[in-house]
């Protein structure tokens, strides 16, 4: 009930090119899904975040999308960078306790 | 957003001793931090949810007297490892909760190592 699945595990993305990292969840008591990147031996950022009652967040390159009907939501990294290469986690929170993804490592190469 | 300090950032000690990591909220008056531990190319796993002034919430699983965490102020949050082993070797990072759906900010976590 509380698992969040993430996919792909990890990801090659040319630079330029779009990154896409999916996530579904089961418990409709999530309230607030954080997406946040993590490079390695620090700890995780938070990248954007949205509310159930919107379908779309964009903050620069970072846009979720939300499908609140079919309990899923992801991450679309647009002119992925070399810079962007690490590891990205969603998550979803309750009750102000997060719940995260299983990760993706995306790597963007030259 | 919050700024989290953690120190120390990396500590390797021998097995049986025990291990203070401190977590501090700079810049926000803290009343909530969270602890995970995370194994490597794995998951945040949340430990405990630490209140300042009450005792903490420890997730199903977590040994409440082998991780001590004591909250006694707005800024600073520690976990003392109690008599640590190998396989209390993890990476442990702190956050800070800044209120109901609202961002949790982190800290650059501790590797613990225990020879």
């Amino acid at each position: 009930q509380q698992q969040v699945k993430q996919s792909p595990q990890s990801l090659i993305v040319q630079k330029g090119g779009i990154s896409i990292i999916n996530c579904a969840y089961e418990n409709t008591a999530f309230d607030y899904f954080p997406w946040y990147q993590q490079f390695p031996g620090k700890g995780p950022a938070l990248l954007i975040a949205i509310r159930p009652d919107v379908s779309e967040k964009k903050e620069g390159r970072f846009t979720i999308s939300f499908n609140k009907s079919a309990k899923q939501f992801s991450l679309h990294i647009m002119d992925s960078q070399p810079g962007d290469s690490a590891t990205y986690f969603c998550a979803a929170s309750t009750a102000s306790k997060l719940t995260f993804g299983t990760g993706t490592r995306l790597q963007v190469t030259l | 957003g919050a700024v989290v300090s953690q120190h120390p950032s990396r500590v390797i000690c021998k097995s049986g001793t025990s291990v203070k990591i401190e977590c501090r909220s700079l810049d926000f008056q803290a009343t909530t931090m969270f602890w995970y531990r995370q194994f490597p190319k794995k998951s945040l796993m949340l430990m405990a949810t630490s209140n300042e002034g009450s005792k903490a919430t420890y997730e199903q699983g977590v040994e409440k007297d082998k991780f001590l965490i004591n909250h006694a102020s707005l800024t600073l949050s520690t976990l003392t490892v109690t008599s640590a082993h190998p396989e209390d070797s993890s990476f442990y990072i702190c956050s800070v909760g800044t209120g109901l759906n609202q961002p949790q900010h982190f800290g650059d976590g501790t590797r613990l190592s225990i020879l």
